[in-house]
């Protein structure tokens, strides 16, 4: 059965640094999400995309994010300059054709920031 | 209380009882996801219940959704130790955007 996948599975990084978060999501899906789970706390949105672009974003999706899909499999998550509090399990998910269907999520990046 | 939220937030029983959660919104929906997540690991996705559905059935999963009451149930019949994990509700809206918003979760602990 196919599987989002992501990488790496965890990451540890020093505050201020960039990272980029990667995910394959399923290969016949259109639609394509971030969330992230702090420790502990409920999983919450990040982003949305569609068609090349950003369809839906929340609060926490400030300037430091970015997402691209570079190419016709992957799809990216870029911190900028990490903080502290944005260490959290990073998940990515896909669904097929309609913004309204099931979302399939992957195994997820744990993102460190000392 | 915010939408998507369980409870109990904590349940343990033994392996061949029943194990129901339930889940409380607040706005208008699309639909409703039920999904399983193991200690530090993926959220696996259970079933999805449209606001026009009542109930639906997948395998020992049975998930009911009352939307007069703005609330679902998810019953777990016969459960095993390897259900034990934590269950979020997922609330998708109607505005034509895919946001999911996920409740806190109930711990279920099941043993043998």
């Amino acid at each position: 059965e196919p599987e989002v996948t992501q990488t790496p599975s965890h990451q540890v990084t020093q505050m201020g640094q960039e990272v980029i978060l990667r995910c394959v999501p399923i290969s016949n899906h259109l639609y394509f999400y971030w969330y992230r789970q702090i420790l502990g706390q409920k999983v919450e949105f990040l982003v949305s995309f569609y068609n090349n672009e950003i369809s839906e974003k929340s609060e926490i999706f400030d300037d430091q994010f970015s997402v691209e899909r570079p190419d016709g499999s992957n799809f990216t998550l870029k911190i900028r300059s990490t903080k502290l509090e944005d260490s959290a399990m990073y998940f990515c998910a896909s669904s097929p054709d309609t913004s309204t269907d099931t979302q399939y999520f992957g195994p997820g990046t744990r993102l460190t920031v000392l | 209380s915010q939408q998507g939220e369980e409870d109990p937030q904590a349940l343990s029983i033994q392996e061949g009882e029943n194990a129901t959660m339930n889940c409380s919104y607040k706005t208008s929906i699309n639909n409703l996801q039920w999904y399983r997540q193991n200690s530090g690991r993926g959220l696996v996705h259970l079933i999805l219940i449209r606001s026009n559905e009542r109930e639906k059935h997948s395998g020992r999963l049975r998930v009911t959704l009352d939307t007069s009451k703005k609330s679902s149930s998810l019953l777990i019949t016969a459960s095993r130790a390897a259900d034990t994990a934590s269950y979020f509700c997922a609330t998708q809206g109607n505005s034509g955007y895919s946001t999911l918003t996920f409740g806190k979760g109930t711990m279920l602990l099941v043993s043998p």
